[in-house]
């Protein structure tokens, strides 16, 4: 594919529903991250899958936030009981070897989320 | 844990040069990338670094010393479009990459 497509690129929702964001990588790569970004500020690290070995789930935040991902394509991020504080944008990003040490990732151009 | 520390701001004039460093403790290293962020758009790739010494692409280059800890983005010849936020971003031991806070770079007139 041409690059990292995620969906929605805006989403507003208000307090306590749930949110479904969709991360589509480039074709063949088999490393897909997850990451924050809040107003102003760096990158936060989620979620991190490579092939079929088991997700690093180190960096979310709290039993709220969930991610899964089929084979090596579509990912999703899923957000319960959405709270006023995980207002952000959420970056989602492909390389094509996470064990290549120098392959850079690609990132898409994000789902701005508001929790209203 | 990662600890990657850089500026959080910087000015310089069109024209000039500025150094952007960056300062990282990181359970292992598999290399350093530097990334460029316009306002509302995606971070796109710059840089990599694994090796100590200068990687020189065009208006920029990257420096390494992983005995210190130490890296740095060097941009040359500035120009207004050079105006966005640099991140630095270090792979550990796991190959995830960690990423510091940003460095915004102004270039004004």
């Amino acid at each position: 594919g041409a690059g990292v497509s995620q969906s929605p690129s805006n989403k507003v929702t208000e307090k306590g529903k749930d949110v479904e964001l969709r991360c589509d990588p480039i074709s063949g790569h088999t490393a897909l991250y997850w990451y924050r970004q809040r107003l102003g500020q760096g990158l936060e690290f989620l979620i991190y899958f490579q092939g079929n070995s088991a997700p690093d789930k180190s960096g979310l935040p709290s039993d709220r936030f969930s991610a899964e991902r089929t084979g090596e394509s579509v990912s999703t991020l899923t957000i319960q009981r959405t709270q006023q504080e995980d207002s952000a944008v959420y970056l989602c990003a492909s390389s094509s070897a996470g064990t290549v040490h120098n392959s850079p990732l690609h990132f898409g151009n994000g789902t701005r989320l508001t929790v209203t | 844990g990662q600890n990657i520390d850089q500026p959080t701001e910087m000015t310089a004039t069109e024209g000039a040069i500025v150094q952007i460093n960056c300062t990282y403790q990181t359970s292992g290293f598999n290399g350093l990338f530097w990334y460029q962020q316009h306002a509302g758009e995606a971070p796109t790739f710059l840089s990599y670094n694994v090796l100590d010494g200068l990687e020189e692409k065009g208006r920029f280059s990257s420096f390494l010393s992983r005995s210190k800890g130490y890296s740095y983005l060097l941009l040359k010849e500035l120009q207004m479009k050079d105006s966005a936020s640099y991140l630095c971003a270090v792979r550990g031991d796991d190959y995830k990459l960690s990423f510091g806070a940003g460095t915004t770079v102004t270039v004004r007139a």
